[in-house]
């Protein structure tokens, strides 16, 4: 079973409206944390934003929010007032609980690709 | 800062040649991670050291395959013998403990 699924190949959005990507993901850890990246076209994947599954609000980030569903076990991300730059693929990430040195890696979704419309 | 810095951006080589990438963490980040990239799909984890201790390797990290990271600094990814299936992107990622990864920009293989 995939354990990080980004059901949107592709989506667009009209610039200054807010836009959800979807993620949901599947761990039958109690502790683990969810992680977004946007890759540009250029390559580099760009830390957005951190839910840890303890933490009890959701995570902001300027105008990154992250909607943490946790018994839905979905962490979607919202991007508010969307900009031309923010076109890019956004990939979905957990971190699972690490146990003797393991599990300190990332697994990701296939991504959504976002492109922004002027 | 300077960031994760990844030597070189692209590589094309002949199948069966050796090729060697090098990175970079950002400076006092203790945890380094490789992972692969494939066109249209996320990264996949390939090893991870702590300090100079290489303390995971995926099983998709087959024996063609060796990262060292020696003084616990910069780290290299050798692929010997090199297949078509490695044509991928490889990216280079730092931690400071379990603080979110930082990426490097990658370096884009190509087997011809």
């Amino acid at each position: 079973a995939q354990k990080i699924t980004q059901t949107q190949p592709g989506m667009f959005v009209q610039e200054k409206e807010a836009v959800t990507l979807d993620c949901t993901y599947d761990t039958s850890d109690p502790s683990y944390g969810l992680f977004w990246y946007k890759q540009p076209s250029s390559g580099e994947m760009i830390f957005l934003i951190y839910q840890g599954s303890y933490d009890q609000q959701n995570a902001t980030e300027g105008r990154y929010s992250l909607n943490f569903q946790k018994a839905r076990k979905s962490a979607n991300l919202v991007i508010s007032a969307s900009q031309l730059g923010d076109s890019a693929m956004y990939f979905c990430a957990m971190r699972e609980a690490p146990t003797n040195n393991a599990g300190n890696m990332l697994t990701f979704g296939g991504g959504t690709r976002l492109m922004v419309k002027p | 800062d300077t960031g994760v810095s990844q030597n070189p951006r692209h590589k094309i080589t002949k199948r069966g040649q050796n090729v060697t990438f090098r990175c970079d963490p950002i400076s006092e980040h203790n945890r380094l991670y490789w992972y692969r990239q494939t066109l249209g799909q996320g990264p996949e984890f390939l090893t991870y050291f702590q300090n100079e201790a290489q303390l995971e390797k995926s099983r998709l990290l087959s024996d063609r395959f060796s990262a060292e990271r020696p003084k616990g600094s910069f780290s290299t990814l050798e692929i010997q013998r090199t297949e078509q299936g490695d044509s991928a992107m490889y990216l280079c990622a730092s931690s400071h403990m379990n603080q979110p990864q930082h990426f490097g920009d990658g370096t884009r293989l190509s087997i011809l």
